[in-house]
This record gives structure tokens, C-alpha cells and sequence, in this order.
């Protein structure tokens, strides 16, 4: 079946990168997605790539996923106190949630100040 | 951008009884919702799919007859926790499907 991994923890000082990685181990998987989950509070989508992509930057976000490895990552350039939280990343066969969803078990990433 | 709110944000409820959370749509149709439930530490469970008009999808392991899901209209679908006990104590959280998935608040569950 589908399984998605993470580390669970990560410390970064306020200013610098934050390289929050994930493995996968279902090939067929076509969309990766990474969350953010604050304290109390639902799943926000930060951003998503395609399975025939290498990478996606946003902002401060960029995504590289190496599908040989099935690895993803995310980096967040700059990190700053708000971007503490917890981050999700997950897998599907299809967008907008048309098939299954599977969730890694999310890395906690702390910011200190 | 698409906004979903979830009601109660918490409740406390004892043994027994039974809990109804309410998943909205506020600014667009979903046909589709969804239900995950997650504790402590852990990932998002999906529990089941909820379609408007027809009898939701739960997943392998998830009671149907404990955790009741109507999704009547295209802007709403509930959860009922039927009969709760301690071990039902979880953070649920809805989502409902338009270009992506859009994530509610979550409800605190707590069952004393």
C-alpha cells in the first residue's frame, strides 16, 4: 500500500533554509503536496507538484522532488517564527482530491528566534 | 480563495452520548467532502468520503454505524459520533473538494 514518510522534528534559527524532507513509496503517485498545520488548527495546501516535474519554486518555497528516489522535499528560504508548524507531505493519484489522499505523519519544524 | 469551516471548534461530551460536527462550504459547491480524523502525533487518517445526495464512503476499519455522515446539500456535510466513548477523543477534520482540496478547522473531540 501507499506510505509516506518523514522525519518528525526540525530546529532552524530565525534567517536561515529549512529542508523539510519526505520519501514515498507508491509509483504511481502523480501528485505531491505539501501542508502546513498550525497549532488547533486544519491543513493548509502550500503547494503541489507534478510527478514529471524536478522542481517548484514559490516565494520562498521550493519543491524538489526526485522521483528515481521517490524523495521529496521542501525548502523554505528565510525562515521566519511564523513558519513554525507542522508540515505534511502527501501523495495522490489524481488532483483535487479524486483519489486517495495518503498523508505522511508530518515534521514538526521549530524556529528559533 | 475557497474557505471551509468546521462547528463546534471543540466539545466535551460524556461517555455515551452522541456528537454531531458540522462541515460547511462557505463560498462555493463541493459534492464532495471529506473526514479525517488525527491524533496525537500522528498523520491525518481519512475516515470517509462524504457525496452529496448518496451514502458516503467509509474506509477500511471505520464503523459506519458509529461514525454517521450526511452530506445534504452542496455546502454541508456532518459527522455524527455515535455512542462516543474516551477512545473517540481526536481532532476531526473535514476537507471539501473543488480545483484542490480545501481543509476546515478541525473539532477537538474530547469524551470524558
Amino acid at each position: 500500500g501507499e506510505d509516506v514518510e518523514q522525519s518528525l522534528f526540525l530546529s532552524v534559527r530565525e534567517g536561515d533554509s529549512s529542508v523539510i524532507n519526505c520519501t514515498y513509496t507508491d509509483s504511481s503517485s502523480t501528485y505531491l503536496y505539501w501542508y502546513k498545520q498550525e497549532p488547533g488548527a486544519g491543513l493548509q495546501l502550500l503547494t503541489y507538484i507534478f510527478s514529471n516535474m524536478d522542481m517548484k519554486q514559490d516565494q520562498r518555497l521550493t519543491v524538489l522532488l526526485n522521483k528515481k528516489d521517490k524523495h521529496l522535499s521542501l525548502r523554505i528560504a528565510d525562515t521566519q517564527t511564523g513558519d513554525s508548524a507542522i508540515y505534511f507531505c502527501a501523495e495522490s493519484m489524481a488532483p483535487g482530491g479524486y483519489q486517495k489522499v495518503t498523508f505522511g505523519i508530518g515534521t514538526k519544524l521549530q524556529v528559533i528566534p | 480563495g475557497a474557505v471551509v469551516s468546521q462547528h463546534p471548534s471543540w466539545v466535551i461530551c460524556k461517555s455515551g452520548t452522541s456528537v454531531k460536527i458540522e462541515c460547511r462550504s462557505l463560498d462555493f459547491q463541493a459534492t464532495t467532502m471529506f473526514w479525517y480524523r488525527q491524533f496525537p502525533k500522528q498523520s491525518l487518517m481519512l475516515m470517509a468520503t462524504s457525496n452529496e445526495g448518496s451514502k458516503a464512503t467509509y474506509e477500511q476499519g471505520v464503523e459506519k454505524d458509529k461514525f454517521l455522515i450526511n452530506h445534504a446539500s452542496l455546502t454541508l456535510s456532518t459527522l455524527t459520533v455515535t455512542s462516543a466513548h474516551p477512545e473517540d477523543s481526536s481532532f476531526y477534520i473535514c476537507s471539501a473538494r473543488a480545483d484542490t482540496q480545501y481543509f476546515g478547522p478541525g473539532t477537538r473531540l474530547t469524551v470524558l
